[in-house]
């Protein structure tokens, strides 16, 4: 079963404008992580911003913020003011906790954001 | 300070031979991952070391991969008698430890291609 959900293979937006990138996760484990990676065409993954599932407050990290609706199991990404280098492929994870101890990540498929000038 | 690295950045290799895959990770991190990355199966976990011992290694596609740490610090994925469908990025990654809430760091990555 798919467990991490991103329904938008490539999305535009015009630049300055804000931007939501959508993310939907299943588990039955009550302890978990959500996270957001940006991979550019250069290709490393870079850390972009971390909600956990017992916090109280949506994760912001400066233009990026996290709508975390846990009754719908959706974390999706906001992305303010977009820039021309915000042109990547974004993914989103989940880190399952209790029963993984290890604490493998699950991706989704990834959402390719191009930024318009 | 240094992120986790990762060498060759790139390697051809004929179909049979065997490959080797370096990570090394952000020092002081205990956790450390390997992940597979090709167009058709998107992002895929492989093994994970928790120290110098794998504790899951459920997402080794068959028994020609193999990884071992050493001194709780680097890494090596070997591959062998490649094949053709083993052409991907291997992305390694780093974490302080391993629970939930710990964020992985990852490398650039090994593109592997099978020729």
């Amino acid at each position: 079963a798919q467990k991490i959900t991103q329904t938008q293979p490539g999305m535009f937006v015009q630049e300055k404008e804000a931007v939501t990138l959508d993310c939907t996760y299943d588990t039955s484990d009550p302890s978990y992580g959500l996270f957001w990676y940006k991979q550019p065409s250069s290709g490393e993954m870079i850390f972009l911003i971390y909600q956990g599932s017992y916090d109280q407050q949506n994760a912001t990290e400066g233009r990026y913020s996290l709508n975390f609706q846990k009754a719908r199991k959706s974390a999706n990404l906001v992305i303010s003011a977009s820039q021309l280098g915000d042109s990547a492929m974004y993914f989103c994870a989940m880190r399952e906790g209790r029963y993984n101890q290890g604490g493998k990540l699950i991706f989704g498929q990834g959402t390719e954001l191009s930024v318009k000038p | 300070g240094a992120g986790v690295s990762q060498s060759p950045s790139n390697k051809v290799t004929e179909k049979g031979k065997d490959v080797e895959l370096r990570c090394d990770p952000i020092s002081g991190h205990t956790a450390l991952y390997w992940y597979r990355q090709s167009l058709g199966q998107g992002l895929e976990f492989l093994i994970y070391f928790q120290g110098n011992s794998a504790p899951d290694k459920s997402g080794l596609p068959s028994d020609r991969f193999s990884a071992e740490r050493t001194g709780g610090s680097v890494s090596t994925l070997t591959i062998q008698r490649t094949q053709q469908e083993d052409s991907a990025v291997y992305l390694c990654a780093s974490s302080l430890a391993s629970q939930a809430k710990e964020t992985q760091y990852f490398g650039p990555g090994t593109r592997l291609l099978v020729l």
